[in-house]
């Protein structure tokens, strides 16, 4: 079946350091790949996504881009602060809309 | 802005209670999800519904049933809570992306 794999965390880093946490999955057919991201204490908020082979998706600073060919999201920030320490999922589904496929989540831990 | 709220933030039950999450969507979205989340397993889908009084068992059903009586709302329910259900649990709604709530996190001693 369809599966998404994630970098461990966690990941440690200082202000203003360049991010990545690599993201593969395994599809059938052609699926809708995501980012969400934790806050403390929160729900899931969408970060980015990417619906079809070398889209990118970016918001607030993040960027990764659908690559069919190493069938791989990568989630990347040039220079990451305080305040985007979190857990970051990547996600898939098959068909817009339907039940997502999340990878195990990876902890972000900036410090000034 | 699209907002999915679920009806409390913490819960503490005992084991063998009969317990009720809701979880309600403000979109008129046909899709509604539950989700439990657990440290180093990530989510896990436990149903879903893509319609009114419509249900379909997800990857960890065993143990929840749910409802679906309005299009709003998608109840979960634990017909007898046990101690390795305590966990966050998570609803979302979606037309093409989906929306979650802040999660119920269920303690069940």
């Amino acid at each position: 079946g369809d599966s998404v794999t994630q970098m461990e965390g966690p990941v440690t880093l200082s202000e203003e350091a360049f991010l990545t946490i690599n993201c593969t999955y395994t599809a059938t057919g052609y699926p809708s790949l995501f980012w969400y991201v934790q806050y403390p204490g929160e729900g899931l908020q969408l970060l980015l996504k990417a619906t079809k082979a070398d889209d990118k998706g970016s918001n607030k600073g993040f960027e990764a881009t659908y690559r069919k060919e190493t069938t791989s999201f990568h989630l990347e920030k040039g220079s990451v602060q305080v305040s985007d320490s979190a857990v970051y999922f990547c996600a898939l589904s098959a068909k817009a809309g339907t039940a997502l496929i999340f990878g195990k989540g990876t902890t972000l831990s900036v410090s000034s | 802005d699209v907002k999915v709220t679920q009806s409390s933030r913490y819960l503490v039950k005992r084991t063998g209670e009969k317990v009720f999450l809701e979880c309600v969507q403000d979109m008129d979205h046909e899709n509604m999800f539950w989700y439990r989340q657990d440290p180093g397993l990530g989510l896990r889908l436990i149903y879903f519904s893509y319609d009114v009084k419509m249900k379909e068992k997800g990857d960890i059903p065993e143990g929840y049933s749910v409802s679906r009586e309005k299009k709003e709302r998608f109840s979960l329910i634990l017909e007898s809570a046990s101690t390795n259900q305590t966990s966050m649990y998570l609803c979302a709604s979606s037309a093409e992306t989906q929306y979650f709530g802040p999660g119920t996190r269920l303690l069940v001693l």
